[in-house]
């Protein structure tokens, strides 16, 4: 069973408004993933970090930005909200066992709406 | 450039009635493909993982294989409760990022 949690999952807001999407997981894993998904889409990966002080961005543009200041927590910022924005947003991790590359584990997402 | 694709789209099925969604990719060197399913509005669940051709993995109704080109998820005698949109996705050569496919999704009607 995946322990990877995010909140709020569902979150309307204003144009201009500053936001914080929260992502945590217990499973002690170095590896953690952000992703944004609209409907009958696939997933883009927007931001990925393999362990504390490490973030990079993804193959998607994205006026967000992360940290990873402790192993279990990969928050997500949008410092302007636009309704370009509007989407889901998935956080996932993986373990880093001998190089392999493993599964990613997804937590429930937040359903983001700008108006 | 790694790439994959999934079909049909779209599958609606009679309870019990067995069938297979498919997941065909070029990659420059696989390095893992993976199974998800996907519920409305809920993140992906992991099913399985396939590391070399010819390896097969099974969960109850589900069975995944892979061969050099493609995989398949065979679904037996399923039941509405599986009803859900199937993810593919895999780790290829040129990156090292998750690269998802659209997806099929799956009617099961009771």
């Amino acid at each position: 069973e995946a322990d990877i949690y995010q909140t709020p999952r569902y979150l309307v807001i204003g144009t201009g408004k500053k936001i914080t999407l929260e992502c945590s997981q217990t499973m002690g894993h170095d590896k953690m993933y952000w992703y944004q998904q609209d409907p009958g889409m696939e997933l883009h990966l927007i931001h990925y970090s393999y362990g504390v002080n490490s973030t990079e961005k993804g193959d998607l543009s994205s006026e967000s930005t992360v940290s990873r200041i402790r192993t279990e927590h990969f928050p997500l910022t949008l410092e302007s909200a636009r309704p370009s924005h509007t989407s889901q947003y998935l956080c996932a991790s993986s373990e880093s066992v001998g190089g392999a590359w493993n599964e990613q584990f997804f937590g429930p997402g937040t359903r983001l709406t700008v108006l | 450039e790694d790439q994959v694709t999934q079909s049909p789209e779209a599958l609606r099925l009679q309870e019990g009635e067995s069938s297979s969604l498919n997941c065909s990719y070029t990659v420059s060197g696989l390095r893992g493909l993976f199974w998800y399913r996907q519920d409305p509005g809920k993140g992906p669940e992991f099913l399985f993982t396939l590391y070399s051709a010819g390896e097969e993995k099974e969960k109850e109704r589900l069975k995944a294989t892979l061969t050099k080109k493609e995989s398949f998820l065979h679904i037996t005698a399923p039941k509405p409760e599986d009803s859900a949109t199937y993810l593919c996705a895999l780790y290829g050569g040129a990156t090292n990022k998750l690269i998802f496919g659209t997806g099929t999704l799956l009617a099961v009607q009771p």
